[in-house]
């Protein structure tokens, strides 16, 4: 069975603050992915990476950034919180053939 | 970029009834497409998919079609129960790769025992 785990399954944080949200994949999968997930506009993709030190935009890379510094782990930085970024932040990693698994998710809260 | 749409937003059914959900993606090119189920609190979790080369693929009570030339692939859930519901997400994977998917932004099935 895949594995993803997410660092924290609740966080409340500062406007402002420097936030670090962390995923860990257990499949030795090469692509992992960061999406966020508010209600009524689905699953929207951040950033993905597709091997260590590897990373991409995807739709919406503003006011975040990523670090793949092993194949396993792939963390999601928000440089400064603020409060639009107030969401359900999942990540998943996928296997050759394209199969995406998620991790249980991160709600973040940013007042 | 890819553009997944689908159809309808929210979906009531009688439970036992058929459920059939429709995505519509605009990449010709795009050779792979899953369908996420996910419930209530929890994460989403592929519960089938297809490829290009293949127009339909079933598994116990759900089922996948997929017409590459009308560019449109469904969801079909015979013998609909209460565990059914939840929001299903459609996506896409376009080329050239890295397993990136365009996901639509799903439906919300209920099922009313």
């Amino acid at each position: 069975d895949v594995k993803v785990t997410q660092s924290s399954r609740y966080l409340v944080k500062r406007t402002g603050e420097k936030v670090f949200l962390e995923c860990v994949q257990d499949m030795d999968h090469e692509n992992m992915f960061w999406y966020r997930q508010d209600p009524g506009l689905g699953l929207r993709l951040i950033y993905f990476s597709y091997d260590v030190k590897m990373k991409e935009k995807g739709d919406i890379p503003e006011g975040y950034s990523v670090s793949r510094e092993k194949k396993e782990r792939f963390s999601l930085i928000l440089e400064s919180a603020s409060t639009n970024q107030t969401s359900m932040y999942l990540c998943a990693s996928a296997t050759s053939e394209g199969e995406q698994y998620f991790g249980p998710g991160t709600r973040l809260t940013v007042t | 970029g890819e553009n997944v749409e689908q159809h309808p937003s929210t979906l009531s059914v009688q439970e036992g009834d058929s459920a059939v959900i429709k995505c519509t993606y605009s990449d010709s090119a795009s050779n792979y497409f899953p369908w996420y189920k996910q419930e209530l609190g929890k994460r989403p979790q592929l519960i089938i998919d297809i490829r290009s080369n293949v127009g339909e693929k079933k598994d116990q009570r759900i089922a996948v079609t997929l017409n590459k030339t009308a560019k449109h692939f469904s969801l079909h859930i015979t013998e609909t129960q209460p565990e059914d519901s939840a929001v299903y997400f459609c996506a896409a994977r376009p080329p050239p790769g890295n397993n990136r998917l365009a996901f639509g932004k799903g439906n919300q099935v209920v099922v009313i025992p």
